[in-house]
């Protein structure tokens, strides 16, 4: 079945430490985007990406990093940097940066100790 | 003023009764308009999209917006237990998903 894999579920994380979440999809879409989620708000974009080797930050890219060497994978790293990073992250795809319905995976749960 | 918003809830009503959910939004500029459904710990997934003004029906689901009163609403008729979980409205003004505004969902509970 076709769709987005993240991993893992649920990560545990010390202060100070980077993180990195995946995120793969097997819908053959151009576009990926990650996303996070808070109690009480809605969904906030992080980064975007139309193809590979390019990416854009999104409304809060702070703190964060992405790459996107390959079509089907477009990794998020959760950096020392990031202030509050204990959210919910969703990673969601296109067939391309111009539409805009979105395929989401199941989400990555991020609680920093 | 936020740009959309939407009563997180939770709304709590029993089994067979309809569901009225809502947004409200202020940029005259989006066009097209989304509900998600997100169950607990789960991912959002498309549940209707729609673009102009008017009703669109889908089963139990009906979308309805209103671009004059910038009110867009999704009704659930025969609500059942499984339809238990957060409905996200999100709203674009034609840039595509990179665009997107997102309400910040409401959590909807169906009583057996």
């Amino acid at each position: 079945d076709g769709g987005i894999t993240q991993s893992p579920k649920y990560l545990f994380r010390k202060e100070g430490q980077n993180v990195t979440l995946s995120c793969e999809q097997n819908l053959n879409h151009d576009a990926m985007y990650w996303y996070r989620q808070d109690p009480g708000q809605g969904l906030r974009l992080i980064y975007y990406s139309q193809i590979v080797n390019d990416f854009q930050k999104g409304d809060i890219a702070e703190g964060y990093s992405v790459s996107r060497e390959k079509k089907e994978s477009f990794p998020l790293t959760v950096t020392s940097a990031q202030k509050n990073p204990t959210a919910f992250y969703l990673c969601a795809s296109s067939p391309l940066l111009g539409t805009n319905v979105l395929t989401f995976g199941a989400g990555s749960r991020l609680t920093v100790l | 003023q936020k740009e959309v918003e939407q009563d997180p809830g939770p709304l709590s009503v029993p089994e067979g009764a309809i569901v009225s959910l809502n947004c409200t939004y202020s940029n005259s500029a989006f066009q097209y308009f989304m509900w998600y459904r997100q169950y607990s710990r789960k991912g959002p997934e498309l549940l209707m999209y729609t673009y102009s003004s008017g009703n669109k029906e889908d089963g139990r689901f009906t979308a309805q917006v209103d671009k004059s009163s910038k009110y867009i609403s999704l009704f659930i008729r025969d609500s059942q237990p499984s339809d238990s979980a957060t409905y996200l409205c999100a709203l674009d003004g034609g840039g595509g998903a990179d665009g997107l505004t997102f309400g910040k969902g409401t959590h909807l509970i169906i009583q057996p």
